[in-house]
């Protein structure tokens, strides 16, 4: 099992240019999150899936699109970086027919928009 | 949204207890979590404990809920070097996919 796994591990834009991080999980979770976190702010929700197909905003959605076309993957664009976006980036999945309570987090993804 | 609060920093000495404080405010939620994150790493779940509970002992670790203060506190219990780290508390609720909101962190340092 390789649990959470993110790519890539760091990255460096410029402004309006776009990108995609993955995230993946072998654990057969139903729900899949991506958060960002920023120094004296803890970590924020920025959109989750409760399912294959399903998609939903957090609490700081604003600059990013999310796609959940795979069970396993999800998927957080940004298609115009601005230097605000500069963040770790983590992916958690949780949920499953045994326990729904525990997320399972990624190793992170450092980016840095110039 | 609702708000969850942690001091910044503690400073233990190894062997010492370690008790680190969360506040919240939303009373509507279902489990209250501990997660440690190490530098340069995602974070690991620690303990959870359910909202009808008030204390939940794992090990080393003594979790105590006051729900009437919306307190939430983490003890460890003779805190190693290795417990070095930030802890963040968070709290989710029921239904539309267990979202967690995660306070601000604590950095705990252990001492020699």
């Amino acid at each position: 099992n390789a649990g959470v796994t993110q790519t890539p591990k760091f990255r460096v834009l410029k402004t309006g240019q776009s990108m995609t991080l993955l995230c993946a999980q072998d654990m057969n979770h139903e729900y899949m999150y991506w958060y960002r976190q920023d120094p004296g702010m803890g970590l924020r929700l920025i959109h989750y899936s409760v399912g294959e197909g399903t998609t939903a905003k957090g609490e700081v959605p604003d600059g990013y699109n999310v796609s959940r076309l795979k069970k396993q993957n999800f998927l957080l664009g940004l298609e115009s970086a601005a230097p605000s976006q500069t963040s770790v980036y983590f992916c958690a999945s949780g949920g499953s027919a045994d326990v729904t309570y525990e997320q399972y987090f990624g190793p992170g993804t450092r980016l840095t928009v110039t | 949204g609702e708000d969850v609060e942690q001091s910044l920093f503690l400073s233990v000495r190894e062997g010492d207890s370690s008790v680190i404080n969360c506040t919240y405010t939303d009373s509507s939620s279902t489990y209250l979590y501990w997660y440690k994150q190490e530098p340069g790493a995602g974070l690991q779940l620690l303990t959870y404990i359910f909202s009808n509970m008030d204390m939940k002992q794992d090990q080393r670790l003594t979790v105590l809920l006051n729900k009437k203060d919306k307190h939430l506190s983490l003890r460890i219990a003779d805190t190693q070097t290795g417990d070095s780290a930030i802890y963040f508390c968070a709290e989710s609720f029921t239904g539309g996919g267990n979202k967690l909101t995660f306070g601000t962190g604590t950095q705990l340092k252990v001492e020699l």
